[in-house]
């Protein structure tokens, strides 16, 4: 069974850039969350979606969004990149909304010069 | 607002010893508390996990220690190897949901 898929693993953006990030959740799976790591702030909640509605936000600016398609994939955004959104996004598959258990993904790992 | 503490942030363990972190929370909301290890370059990937209405949860040589009252759990690795050397995150979530608030992180190294 394959696991958590992002896309791309790797990517460089200067300040200023967007960015969308992929992920395609375990099969069967239609809960996507996204979180965000980084070494000051470690792992922040950024979104949930769940059958193509976002469930729950976390406290991030609105230059972040995501969306879930029909097939439970789900992209993330983030516009007009700044220095500090340097991080790796993770992102999360789970069965349903309340099931308390998720799978991540290895993360993108975003950098901003 | 940091509403999950994980102490301590780094921790070294010899071979066959006993790991212990600890997590302190203040949303007595929260209902549900797993456990994650992350290896460097991977995703965090579940551990164990476990709800409030019992005080301990065991699997296999790793069991997790719940106080309700005082709003604190921990984990415990037993015999502990170099393998298990990785960076462990308490988490805790309402109604089992998927909007997980994470400890900041043990760095936990085991020296053969």
């Amino acid at each position: 069974k394959a696991g958590v898929t992002q896309t791309p693993r790797y990517l460089i953006k200067t300040r200023g850039q967007q960015v969308t990030l992929s992920c395609s959740p375990i099969s069967g799976h239609r809960s996507v969350s996204w979180y965000q790591q980084t070494p000051g702030q470690g792992l922040q909640f950024l979104f949930e979606y769940f059958s193509e509605t976002q469930r729950n936000k976390g406290n991030f600016p609105g230059r972040f969004s995501g969306r879930q398609f029909s097939n439970s994939r789900s992209e993330m955004n983030v516009s007009t990149l700044e220095l500090g959104d340097s991080a790796l996004y993770l992102c999360a598959s789970g069965r349903g909304p309340n099931t308390g258990e998720l799978f991540f993904g290895e993360g993108s790992r975003l950098t901003v010069l | 607002q940091q509403q999950v503490k994980q102490s301590p942030q780094s921790l070294i363990v010899q071979k066959g010893g006993i790991s212990i972190i600890n997590c302190a929370y203040e949303n007595t909301a929260f209902d549900y508390f797993p456990w994650y290890q992350q290896f460097p370059g991977k995703g965090p990937a579940l551990l164990i996990a476990i709800r409030p209405d019992v005080s301990e949860k065991k699997e296999g040589r790793f069991t997790i220690s719940f106080n309700k009252s005082a709003k604190q759990f921990s984990l415990h690795i037993m015999d502990s190897q170099p393998g298990d050397s990785a960076t462990y995150f308490c988490a805790a979530s309402e109604g089992r949901g998927n909007m997980l608030t994470f400890g900041g992180g043990t760095r936990l190294m085991v020296k053969p």
